[in-house]
């Protein structure tokens, strides 16, 4: 998984809660992502960083925020959990920032009830 | 008209089949094409990537793209059961985010 960790792998919460998710890579890319997958969706963009500090958001960022303290860590927040919100959540890095070459996490699965 | 439309399957191919994976696109500005290999419950793995038109091989892979017909394939020569996964097409247009297709589900059976 080109040196990136994901944590939780699974959580399951209730609505109304945040939820913060973490990615974490060893190699010190500048650029992040974070996906979410649903069936009959595929894959789509929530938030992207290209630096500490530098990010911006994707085709489904209502409902979310992310933060990067750290080169190595991109976090997702959940600011108040709804069922919509169930999915399975990746995590990518494109070495360079070549869009055409990303890499991505194993997931972390989120059921919210 | 949806950017990427893929064929969701699911394909059930006997082992050593030739097997075809397509996408077709509506904007001809994409540049960029990829193909994804995701097992399940795992992440997505970069199967390869295109720029602009023509073919490009990988051992048992081919990604071919005709821009003319904006259509994409991939094609999977000798196909193994190691290869049952769900495959995705992505297309980008220069800096911008990828779009994804919705992936194609393939068995191979033994």
């Amino acid at each position: 998984d080109a040196g990136i960790t994901q944590s939780p792998r699974h959580k399951v919460t209730e609505t109304g809660t945040p939820v913060t998710l973490r990615c974490h890579q060893t190699e010190n890319h500048r650029y992040m992502y974070w996906y979410r997958q649903d069936p009959g969706h595929g894959l789509r963009l929530i938030h992207y960083s290209y630096g500490v500090k530098d990010t911006d958001k994707g085709e489904v960022s209502d409902g979310y925020s992310v933060s990067r303290s750290k080169t190595e860590d991109f976090l997702l927040t959940l600011e108040s959990a709804t069922s919509s919100q169930t999915s399975v959540y990746f995590c990518a890095i494109s070495p360079g920032g070549a869009v055409e070459t990303q890499y991505f996490g194993p997931g972390t699965r989120l059921l919210v009830l | 008209q949806k950017e990427v439309e893929q064929d969701p399957g699911p394909l059930s191919v006997p082992e050593g089949a030739i097997v075809s994976l397509n996408c077709t696109y509506s904007n001809s500005a994409f540049q960029y094409f990829m193909w994804y290999r995701q097992y399940s419950r795992k992440g997505p793995e970069l199967l390869m990537y295109t720029y602009s038109s023509g073919n490009k091989e990988d051992g048992r892979f081919t990604a071919q793209v005709d821009k003319s017909s904006k259509y994409i394939s991939l094609f999977i020569r000798d196909s193994q059961p190691s290869d049952s996964a769900t495959y995705l097409c992505a297309l980008h247009r220069g800096s911008e985010k990828l779009v994804f297709g919705k992936g194609t589900k393939l068995t191979v059976n033994p």
